[in-house]
């Protein structure tokens, strides 16, 4: 099946640093990749929508400013935390679609954030 | 953001048992899927379903899309230890390509 990579899979930080998370598709092209946040024992929520070549497309509630996303080719996209604080800690996930027209949608192994 | 009703929330079953879990949903989804998750990695593609009242499996696991388009059930028989996780549905509405996920099903299979 269509593989999505995420790295890093763990990262501490302090807290006022920026992280930046790599999302890429490994053996297919995503013109739009999404990312999500996940908290422990929750459902996966949608943070936005990240588009080739153009501004990603925020839900609600997200901080655009906070939640710098960037997909400048058609296999990465990447998610920068700016100024990281203790309330940013979560699992944050990529996704992709593999084929479009099907809606398949595989899903990058996750990244841990702490934020000390 | 908008949910699924997944049900039930945890399952604790033996092995060998049969499983069995459903999504609903107060919109028409034109495609369903299935994804399992074990701790501190990413969803994994279990089933996918795009049409009313298809029904597919993949080895011990069978889902089924609702014939309203509104719900959708996965099965799993004959549990293995392995099977331990959290199970989501998701689903995504005609002319969007955001998916809509459920609160998912943890399954605990005793040996």
């Amino acid at each position: 099946g269509a593989v999505v990579s995420q790295h890093p899979s763990r990262v501490i930080c302090k807290s006022g640093t920026s992280v930046k998370i790599e999302c890429r598709s490994l053996d297919f092209q995503a013109t739009t990749m999404f990312w999500y946040r996940q908290f422990p024992k929750q459902s996966l929520m949608l943070m936005a929508t990240s588009n080739e070549g153009s501004k990603a497309t925020y839900e609600q509630g997200v901080e655009k400013d906070k939640f710098l996303i960037n997909h400048a080719s058609l296999t990465l996209s990447t998610l920068t935390v700016t100024s990281a604080h203790p309330e940013d800690s979560s699992f944050y996930i990529c996704s992709a679609f593999a084929d479009r027209v099907t809606g398949e949608l595989f899903f990058g192994e996750g990244s841990r954030l702490t934020v000390l | 953001g908008q949910q699924l009703n997944q049900s039930p929330q945890s399952m604790f079953i033996q092995e060998g048992e049969d499983v069995s879990m459903n999504c609903t949903s107060s919109s028409i989804f034109n495609t369903w899927l299935w994804y399992k998750q074990d701790p501190g990695e990413g969803p994994v593609l279990l089933i996918a379903l795009y049409k009313a009242g298809e029904l597919t499996s993949n080895g011990r696991l069978t889902a089924q899309f609702g014939i309203t388009r509104k719900d959708s059930f996965l099965n799993i028989s004959a549990s293995i230890p392995s099977d331990v996780g959290i199970y989501f549905c998701a689903g995504q509405e005609g002319g969007s390509e955001k998916l809509v996920f459920g609160k998912g099903t943890k399954l605990t299979v005793n040996p």
